[in-house]
């Protein structure tokens, strides 16, 4: 079945130190990715997307993200982390032929230490 | 551009009753996704929709339905409501399929 896998559930960083959260999608055809992020009791804010075309990809909010066809991954990263970055951040994709259907990993909650 | 709208925000039914969930999608958008939010089974697709048709179709019993209007707007039934229903419910827009999704800021349904 296609799936997003996120291995982390949850992942805590000091203010300033750099961040990577993990992303695997299912082996097939690339899919269309994307990162999301939910602070609580909020919806989804998204981040950045991959179509296709250069695969290391920039966001808002100082993020960017990096695909890598080899190991079917798409980690997201930010040099220096900041207190207000703390929320939960959702990996997604949109398989071939399922239009727009995103299917989600199960999210990585990010804790930053001060 | 206003972003994705929902309406109510929060909202608590009692076991067997139905609800109804309205999202106003970002102008110029046409295609309206729903998904289902619960800690134990995380973010599922519910339906999309797609100039007023049903255009794909989640895991979800026949209780879960929905309609598109001519101005895009969406609308989402919950009939015969359990426990089990009690989630956050989020509407997503965008032009069409395949393309980057806006979320709102959802409708928190609590069934007792």
């Amino acid at each position: 079945a296609q799936s997003v896998t996120q291995p982390d559930i949850h992942i805590t960083v000091s203010e300033g130190a750099s961040l990577e959260l993990r992303c695997n999608y299912s082996y097939g055809a690339t899919p269309y990715l994307f990162w999301y992020v939910q602070s609580p009791g909020q919806g989804l804010q998204l981040l950045l997307k991959y179509f296709s075309g250069d695969t290391l990809v920039q966001g808002i909010k100082g993020f960017e993200a990096e695909f890598k066809r080899s190991q079917s991954s798409f980690n997201l990263r930010k040099p220096s982390v900041h207190w207000s970055d703390a929320a939960e951040y959702f990996c997604a994709a949109i398989f071939t032929g399922t239009a727009s259907k995103l299917t989600f990993g199960t999210g990585t909650r990010l804790q930053v230490t001060l | 551009k206003a972003g994705v709208t929902q309406t109510p925000r929060y909202l608590i039914k009692t076991r067997g009753q139905q609800v109804t969930l309205s999202c106003s999608p970002i102008s110029g958008h046409r295609s309206v996704s729903w998904y289902q939010q619960t800690p134990g089974q995380g973010l599922q697709f519910l339906f999309e929709y797609f100039s007023e048709t049903q255009r794909n179709k989640g895991n979800f019993p026949g209780r879960f339905s929905g309609r598109q209007f001519s101005n895009s707007r969406s609308e989402m039934n919950v009939s015969t409501l359990e426990l089990g229903d009690s989630a956050l419910y989020l509407c997503a827009s965008s032009l069409d399929s395949y393309y980057e999704q806006y979320f709102g800021p959802g409708t928190r349904l609590t069934v007792t």
